[in-house]
């Protein structure tokens, strides 16, 4: 059975920071993985799509990898800013069938000081 | 392009009342997903569509819940009795196929049983 972990719950930094949050699965079975953000009372918005197949994605100031074979994402976050405040996801898509969903983890819980 | 819409986005019911839920998933999407997501956790699903065919149903609680998706496009999601520990987001999501493409979610609807 597929388990995602997220490290840490939640991190507190001052603004232009560079951070780092970790994602960690069991099964390296997956299609994907992916990145989403979420702020209090809202959906999920997708940050970053990796591929199985990939190695990392990129989008502004925002750098995911992917390590398949150790089970490991991180998501890189340059030069933090207030508006980056929020809840950040990581969700495996694994392989098979009628199993295909995403499995996400717990979150960390961003909060970038001003 | 619209992105997944969600209502109600707040109900507020007695217990035992029942309770609707509705999604409009973004053209074309032929999966759609609806998800639960508990205080401080992660979302989990509850049940996959691939166009009107429920393909992943085994985490919904049968007894009290239902799903439909007429015609492969809109979906709702009822529960009836309403208890509860069924208060939660209730988020809505789509996907042009299932397993190796990006997930969009809706803002979701929060329910509070009382």
């Amino acid at each position: 059975k597929q388990e995602v972990t997220q490290i840490p719950a939640a991190l507190s930094v001052p603004e232009g920071e560079n951070l780092v949050l970790n994602c960690s699965f069991t099964d390296s079975a997956i299609y994907n993985l992916q990145w989403f953000r979420q702020d209090p009372g809202k959906g999920l918005t997708s940050l970053l799509l990796i591929q199985s197949s990939q190695r990392e994605q990129t989008s502004g100031r925002l750098n995911a990898s992917l390590d398949k074979s150790s089970g490991r994402s991180t998501l890189y976050i340059a030069a933090s800013q207030p508006g980056d405040s929020a809840t950040y996801l990581c969700a495996v898509t694994n392989y098979g069938g009628a199993t295909n969903k995403l499995i996400f983890g717990t979150g960390t819980l961003l909060a970038v000081q001003p | 392009e619209a992105g997944v819409v969600q209502s109600p986005r707040y109900k507020i019911i007695e217990k035992k009342q029942p309770v609707a839920f509705w999604c409009n998933p973004i053209s074309g999407h032929n999966t759609l997903y609806w998800y639960r997501q508990n205080l401080g956790q992660g979302p989990e699903l509850l049940i996959r569509y691939e166009n009107e065919e429920a393909v992943d149903d085994s985490q919904l609680p049968k007894d009290r819940f239902s799903a439909e998706r007429l015609k492969g496009v809109d979906s709702t999601l009822k529960i009836q009795p309403a208890e509860l520990g069924d208060s939660a987001v209730y988020l809505c999501a789509s996907s042009s196929r299932t397993g190796n493409t990006e997930a969009f979610f809706g803002q979701g609807t929060r329910l509070t049983v009382v």
